[in-house]
């Protein structure tokens, strides 16, 4: 079942903060961030595995509750090359389901 | 390091048509996935292999989508007939195993007239 992501679309000043969330309802093994600007491949930003442990940016800050199945991307002092989609995936049976989406734009 | 390479990034075709997509994922990646991505949307899982073996297939429109990965590395995708409906971007990806870390070509942008 689609993960479900908030807000659908989040417009920001430069060096605003933003919060990105994504609910499953299913229990989940791990979770992960992509960002797609438009026209290009989503690229890979974050995995946070149950048990705690994470892979991905030093800029980017997430969280897993995985007692709630959800998971919240923060994003601090946003710069200009943070606009772009940002997609949530959970996994559970050995395959990942993308959310539907989060557009964020940062204007100067 | 090479990243996953797709052709062709753009094809249009007509209705009823038939059309193939390629993909060479990451060297060394095990399992590879094909997406179908519809503007405004996230990406939908048609097909995950893992090595030349078909891992999920359940949201592969079997009827007229095909894919294969022969000797588990290259892998094409087809569709026979297309349908207005099949208008998308389709994207293929890679990882070193089964829910890794994702790396995503370019994609195809198919549009069906």
């Amino acid at each position: 079942q689609q993960p479900v992501q908030s807000p659908q679309a989040v417009i920001l000043r430069e060096g605003e903060d933003a919060v990105i969330n994504c609910s499953s309802s299913k229990a989940l093994y791990s979770v992960h961030w992509y960002r797609q600007k438009h026209g290009e491949a989503p690229v890979f930003l974050m995995i946070l595995l149950k048990g705690g442990e994470q892979k991905g940016h030093d800029k980017i800050s997430a969280s897993f509750n995985e007692k709630k199945q959800q998971s919240s991307l923060y994003l601090t002092a946003s710069q200009l090359s943070y606009s772009g989609t940002y997609f949530c995936g959970t996994a559970n049976t050995g395959k990942l389901i993308f959310g539907q989406g989060t557009t964020l734009q940062v204007k100067p | 390091e090479a990243g996953v390479a797709q052709s062709p990034r753009y094809k249009i075709i007509e209705k009823r048509q038939s059309v193939a997509f390629w993909c060479n994922p990451i060297s060394g990646h095990a399992t590879l996935y094909w997406y179908q991505q519809i503007l405004g949307q996230g990406p939908k899982l048609l097909i995950q292999f893992q090595n030349n073996g078909v891992v999920d297939d359940s949201q592969l429109p079997k009827d007229r989508f095909s894919a294969e990965r022969l000797k588990g590395v290259d892998s094409t995708l087809k569709i026979q007939p297309a349908k207005l409906e099949d208008s998308a971007v389709y994207l293929c990806a890679s990882s070193l195993t089964p829910v890794d870390i994702q790396y995503f070509g370019a994609g195809t942008r198919l549009s069906v007239l």
